[in-house]
C-alpha cells in the first residue's frame, strides 16, 4: 500500500527566508509524486509533480521539490518565502503501476511572518 | 475558463436525512473524482470516473453512498442516510485523460455538517 508522511503540522518562516516543507513516501515500485496547495476558502491547486527524469522539479510560484529515492523523500522548497505563500500544503503519491489513485498526506500549514 | 463548480457550498442536515452534492467539471475533462476531506487530513478518494464509467469506487461506502455521472459530464454524490461521522468537506476534482498523472483541478468543496 502507498502512504505519505508530512512530519510537521506547521512550519513557520520569516518573509525572505528559505522554506522547506517535508514529505516522505512509501510505495511498491516507482513513485509519482505531487504537491498541492490549499488557500483558505479555495480548492486545492497543483504546484508541481515528479514523474521521471531530473530529480529537481520546478513548479508554480517559484516552488521546487527534490526527489530523493534513497531517502524516499520529496521535500518542497522555495528560496525566498512570501507572506502570500501562507497556506496548507499537501504532498501526494501514486504508484507507477496498479491503482491510479493519489494518496495525500495530512498537510503542513506554512505560516510566513512579515 | 471556468473552474470546477460545486454546489451547495455548505449543507447542514439532521442525521438519517439524505443529502446530495453536485459537481460540474472543467469542460473537456473526462476524468472526475470525488474526495472526502476530514478536518486536519488530506483528501481521500471516494470514486473516480472515466467519462460515465466508475473505474475506481473501492473506497466508496456503498451501503449509504452512491454517485452517478450519467452523461459523462456533471456528477452527483449522494448520502442516504447521513450519519454524524459523515461531517466533512466533499471535494470534486477533474483532469484531462485517464492516466492519473495529469494535474487535478479541485472545486471549492461542500462542507457537510450532520447534527
Amino acid at each position: 500500500a502507498q502512504s505519505v508522511a508530512q512530519p510537521e503540522d506547521q512550519v513557520n518562516v520569516a518573509e525572505g527566508n528559505p522554506l522547506t516543507v517535508k514529505c516522505t513516501y512509501s510505495v511498491s515500485g516507482n513513485p509519482y509524486l505531487f504537491w498541492y496547495v490549499q488557500y483558505p476558502n479555495r480548492g486545492l491547486q497543483f504546484l508541481l509533480k515528479y514523474i521521471t527524469g531530473d530529480n529537481l522539479v520546478k513548479g508554480s510560484y517559484g516552488f521546487e521539490a527534490e526527489f530523493n529515492k534513497s531517502q524516499t523523500s520529496f521535500h518542497l522548497k522555495k528560496p525566498s518565502a512570501l507572506v502570500s505563500d501562507s497556506a496548507l500544503y499537501f504532498c501526494a503519491v501514486r504508484e507507477a503501476t496498479g491503482r491510479r489513485a493519489l494518496t495525500f498526506g495530512s498537510g503542513t500549514r506554512l505560516q510566513v511572518q512579515p | 475558463e471556468a473552474g470546477v463548480v460545486q454546489s451547495p457550498r455548505y449543507k447542514i442536515i439532521e442525521k438519517k436525512q439524505p443529502v446530495a452534492f453536485w459537481c460540474n467539471p472543467i469542460s473537456g475533462h473526462n476524468t472526475l473524482y470525488w474526495y472526502l476531506q476530514n478536518l486536519g487530513q488530506g483528501p481521500e478518494l471516494l470514486i473516480r470516473y472515466e467519462n460515465e464509467e466508475a473505474v475506481d469506487d473501492s473506497q466508496l461506502p456503498k451501503d449509504r453512498f452512491s454517485a452517478e455521472r450519467l452523461k459523462g459530464v456533471d456528477s452527483t454524490l449522494k448520502i442516504q442516510p447521513a450519519e454524524l461521522g459523515d461531517s466533512a468537506v466533499y471535494l470534486c476534482a477533474s483532469s484531462l485523460g485517464p492516466s492519473g498523472l495529469n494535474e487535478q483541478f479541485f472545486g471549492p468543496g461542500t462542507r457537510l455538517t450532520v447534527l
